[in-house]
């Protein structure tokens, strides 16, 4: 099992709307929805934006959101902001205690 | 409030073992997952593995199998992650993470610095 697909990096300007895809397979992503988000400034530990695939934490933003479509998840980050800069990874549940990481996507506000 | 707080960074030789540590504050330390995630320079997260607290079990990614191990000290709410057969690709910042589910990741330790190199 290898990790899950994001695009390595996205850019938007400030104001406007992203997506970032996420895709596994029928063993992960597409079997649970159990998929979480984290965004990671340099040099700092990352932070929980979204969990269990469309819930936001308490004090996360709601311009945060969450979606799925069959082995794909989504995370849309609508108004952007130059504080959204910062790389974001998503993470599936895959069943038998194992998780897998995306390789992250870099966010460019430009 | 939750704090995770890890053991200082570490300078290894190929072929040694690090044990790195995390103690647990600001709640019932039988009642969060406790995962090792690790991010080696400039690359992404890698997820190494579960301890449930309350029983001691664990469970493993399969690439670190026969390499790691994870423990825990109810005594002094702490997890440790030891790796042997260290080499170079091992070098990265480890992460404790606790999550109250074990497919969540809630609270991240500081992170310590691993560094192998002969």
């Amino acid at each position: 099992q290898s990790a899950l697909t994001q695009p390595a990096s996205v850019s938007g300007s400030p104001g406007q709307s992203i997506t970032i895809s996420c895709t596994g397979t029928s063993s992960d992503v597409g079997s649970y929805n159990l998929v979480s988000w984290y965004q990671q400034h340099p040099g700092k530990a990352p932070k929980l934006m979204i969990y269990e695939g469309s819930k936001r934490p308490s004090g996360v933003s709601n311009r945060f959101s969450g979606s799925k479509s069959g082995n794909t998840a989504s995370l849309t980050i609508s108004g952007l902001q130059a504080e959204d800069e910062a790389d974001y990874y998503c993470c599936s549940y895959a069943g038998s205690s194992t998780l897998y990481f995306g390789g992250g996507t870099r966010l460019t506000v430009l | 409030q939750v704090q995770l707080v890890q053991s200082g960074a570490e300078v290894k030789k190929p072929g040694a073992s690090v044990k790195v540590s995390c103690k647990a504050s600001g709640y019932t330390f039988t009642s969060y997952y406790i995962h090792w995630v690790r991010q080696a320079p400039g690359q992404g997260l890698e997820w190494m593995g579960i301890i449930n607290p309350t029983g001691g079990s664990s469970s493993y990614a399969q690439k670190f199998q026969g390499r790691v191990t994870m423990t825990r000290d109810t005594s002094t709410s702490t997890v440790y992650m030891e790796l042997s057969s260290l080499r170079s690709e091992d070098t990265a910042v480890y992460y404790c993470v606790s999550g109250i589910q074990l497919w969540s990741f809630d609270y991240w330790g500081q992170g310590t610095l691993v560094t192998v190199s002969s």
